[in-house]
C-alpha cells in the first residue's frame, strides 16, 4: 500500500462547477500538506500548503486537512478552463522530503 | 531569474548506454532532489541532497547515482540504462514555505 493514495481520474467537469480532489494517507506522522498543480509538459508548481488540520482558502481554492481521518481535499470553486491540469497532493513529516500522490488529471470543459 | 535548469529536455538511449542529467539552481537553496514521474505513479523520489556534500537515497534509487557538485548543481547518472528507466525526470530545489521549485523535466526513452 502506498503511503499516499490519490484517485488518478481523469476527471472532467463543465466550466463553473465545483471540483473536489482528494487524497488519503497512512502515515499519521505527516504534518505538512501541499497541493501542486502541473500543466502538460511542465514541472509541478506549489498551489497551496497547510500545516496540521484545518482549512485554508486562497481565492477560488480551498484546502482541507482532516488528520483524524487521514484525508485531505482541495476544492476549486467557479472552475475555469485554465484550471485544467494534473493536481498532485504531497505531504511530509519533519525532513524536507515530500511524498506525492499519483496525481489527478482534471479537465474543465468550456 | 532562471530558477531550476535541467538539461537535456529530451534523450533517447539504447539499453546499456550511460548518460548524465544535469541540474542547476540559482536560488541559493540547500536541498536538491531528483524525481521520476511515470503514468499512474505520481512523482517518486530517486535521490536527494540536503546540503552540499551530502546525498541520500529516496524511494527508487536502484540503477542511478548522483553527484552534488556544489551548492548550485546536482547531477543524476544512469550507468547502464534499462527500458524500465524510461520516464520523465524532474530536478527540484527546496525554497521557503513548503515550496519545491521544479525544472521543466527531461523526457528519457530507453530502447
Amino acid at each position: 500500500q502506498k503511503e499516499v493514495e490519490q484517485d488518478p481520474g481523469p476527471l472532467s467537469v463543465p466550466e463553473g462547477a465545483i471540483v473536489s480532489l482528494n487524497c488519503t494517507y497512512s502515515n499519521s506522522a505527516f504534518q505538512y500538506f501541499m497541493w501542486y498543480r502541473q500543466y502538460s509538459r511542465k514541472g509541478p508548481e506549489l498551489l497551496m500548503y497547510t500545516y496540521s488540520s484545518g482549512n485554508k482558502e486562497d481565492g477560488r481554492f480551498t484546502a482541507q486537512v482532516d488528520k483524524s481521518s487521514k484525508y485531505i481535499s482541495l476544492f476549486i470553486r467557479d472552475s475555469q478552463p485554465s484550471d485544467s491540469a494534473t493536481y498532485l497532493c504531497a505531504m511530509r513529516e519533519g525532513a524536507q522530503k515530500l511524498v506525492f500522490g499519483q496525481g489527478t488529471r482534471l479537465t474543465i470543459n468550456p | 531569474n532562471a530558477g531550476v535548469t535541467q538539461t537535456p529536455k529530451f534523450q533517447v538511449l539504447k539499453t546499456g548506454q550511460s548518460m548524465t542529467l544535469q541540474c542547476a539552481q540559482d536560488m541559493n537553496h540547500n536541498s536538491m532532489y531528483w524525481y521520476r514521474q511515470d503514468p499512474g505513479m505520481g512523482l517518486r523520489l530517486i535521490y536527494y541532497s540536503a546540503s552540499e556534500g551530502t546525498t541520500d537515497k529516496g524511494e527508487v534509487p536502484n540503477g542511478y547515482n548522483v553527484s552534488r557538485l556544489n551548492k548550485r548543481e546536482f547531477s543524476l547518472r544512469l550507468e547502464s540504462a534499462a527500458p524500465s528507466q524510461t520516464s520523465v525526470y524532474f530536478c527540484a530545489s527546496w525554497g521557503a514555505n513548503e515550496k519545491l521549485f521544479f525544472g521543466s523535466g527531461t523526457q528519457l526513452s530507453v530502447l
